[in-house]
């Protein structure tokens, strides 16, 4: 079955320190990558995707994502977190043929930012 | 671009009673789908529209749910009978062609559910 997993419920940085949230993807073929971002009681925001060619993807708000097929991860990354970074992140992946019109979902980190 | 619009945004009712919610995607997206998230979770996938047919529905959408998008512009979905387990936040998204193409998947803020 096609699942997403993030492997982290809660992360918690001070404001300055650098980010990493994990993202293991399980495909019969390697999807089409995505990272959103949640605020509280709010609707999702497209940080960045991956489709293909370079592995190293730039999105919004200072973000990247590396793609490593190796480890069928996707890890999102950020030098100096921001306390307006405090949000749930949601890796989400689609696949590239059969059910490319669905989004799966893992289950979201919560990032909590120390002042 | 106005964003996609959902309405309610908050809802509060009775067990067994019936509810519906609007979207209304942005403008000349053809591509509209519908999501469900509990607390805790990722959103899951309900349905989705390609203009005004409905093209793909998960098992997640019981008897009770039916969706709508009679002029392939907004949607709307209705729960009857609703039962507690329905709370949830109903998400909207739309997208102009085919995700896999390219084409990115924009959500609404949501429609919260709350089922006493």
């Amino acid at each position: 079955a096609q699942s997403v997993t993030q492997p982290d419920i809660h992360i918690t940085v001070s404001e300055g320190a650098s980010l990493e949230l994990r993202c293991n993807y399980s495909y019969g073929a390697t999807p089409y990558l995505f990272w959103y971002v949640q605020s509280p009681g709010q609707g999702l925001q497209l940080l960045l995707k991956y489709f293909s060619g370079d592995t190293l993807v730039q999105g919004i708000k200072g973000f990247e994502a590396e793609f490593k097929r190796s480890q069928s991860s996707f890890n999102l990354r950020k030098p100096s977190v921001h306390w307006s970074d405090a949000a749930e992140y949601f890796c989400a992946a689609l696949g590239v043929t059969g059910g490319g019109n669905k989004l799966t979902f893992g289950t979201g980190t919560q990032l909590k930012v120390e002042l | 671009d106005t964003g996609v619009s959902q309405d309610p945004r908050h809802k509060i009712t009775k067990r067994g009673q019936n509810v519906t919610f609007r979207c209304d995607p942005i403008s000349e997206h053809n591509r509209l789908y519908w999501y469900r998230q509990t607390l805790g979770q990722g959103p899951e996938f309900l349905t989705y529209f390609q203009n005004e047919a409905q093209l793909e529905k998960s098992r997640l959408l019981s008897d009770r749910f039916s969706a709508e998008r009679p002029k392939g512009s907004f949607s709307t979905l209705e729960i009857q009978r609703t039962e507690q387990g329905d709370s949830a936040m109903y998400l909207c998204a739309s997208s102009k062609g085919q995700p896999n193409s390219g084409n990115t998947i924009y959500f609404g803020e949501g429609s919260w559910l709350t089922v006493v």
